[in-house]
């Protein structure tokens, strides 16, 4: 049981060139998540997936899309980087249980962008 | 929109100290969580609140839901070197939302 999966751990990108970001969940969750973490900052959230089929917009979204390619896989991508996305970007994934539910994390993806 | 704050930003505390972070909610939550992070590490959820007044212990840890469902507190006693992280309180129920978090080192 891996858990949550992510690739890639560490990208430099120059500023205009894209790329995608993979997350993989093997717990048979119905929910996954996009966060970035800035220094001394909480996470915040980009995009989620309630279910496979929908997505909804975070609350940093400008800048991203995402795709729930299937039940275990839901990537993040950039278009046109720029430094501002510079960050550490963490996928989750979880399954709704009564009034709450937790959330389990990759080990996050490491992006410069020069 | 609904802001959830945390104090302190830091702490370090000499080994064997106690040591406590308190989580604000702008707005009445239905459930709190709490979170480690280990320095260069992910968040690993530690435990989830869900009714007013509700206290639960793990260990050395104890968590607390205030009565009016916006605040919450982790409190350590007796800090050891491997408390060492970043403590972070999120509520909300899909889209989650975090605070700052709580720096703690712990010096020997």
């Amino acid at each position: 049981n891996a858990g949550v999966t992510q690739t890639p751990k560490f990208q430099v990108l120059k500023t205009g060139q894209s790329m995608t970001l993979q997350c993989a969940q093997d717990m048979n969750h119905n929910s996954m998540y996009w966060y970035r973490q800035d220094p001394g900052m909480g996470l915040r959230l980009i995009y989620y997936s309630a279910s496979e089929g929908t997505t909804d917009k975070g609350e940093v979204p400008n800048g991203y899309n995402v795709s729930r390619l299937n039940k275990r896989e839901f990537s993040l991508r950039l278009e046109s980087a720029a430094p501002s996305q510079t960050s550490v970007y963490f996928c989750a994934s979880s399954e709704i249980r009564g009034q709450g539910y937790e959330q389990y994390f990759g080990p996050g993806t490491r992006l410069t962008v020069t | 929109g609904q802001q959830v704050m945390q104090i302190p930003q830091y702490q370090h505390v000499q080994e064997g100290e106690d040591f406590t972070t308190y989580c604000n909610s702008s707005t009445t939550l239905s459930n709190i969580q709490w979170y480690k992070q280990r320095p260069g590490g992910h968040p690993v959820f530690l435990i989830q609140l869900v009714k007013s007044g509700e206290v639960k212990k793990q260990k050395r840890l104890t968590f607390q839901f205030g009565e009016a469902k916006k605040n919450s507190s982790l409190h350590i006693t007796a800090t050891q070197t491997t408390d060492v992280g970043t403590y972070f309180c999120s509520g909300g129920y899909n889209k989650l939302i975090f605070g700052a978090g709580t720096r703690l080192a712990v010096h020997p």
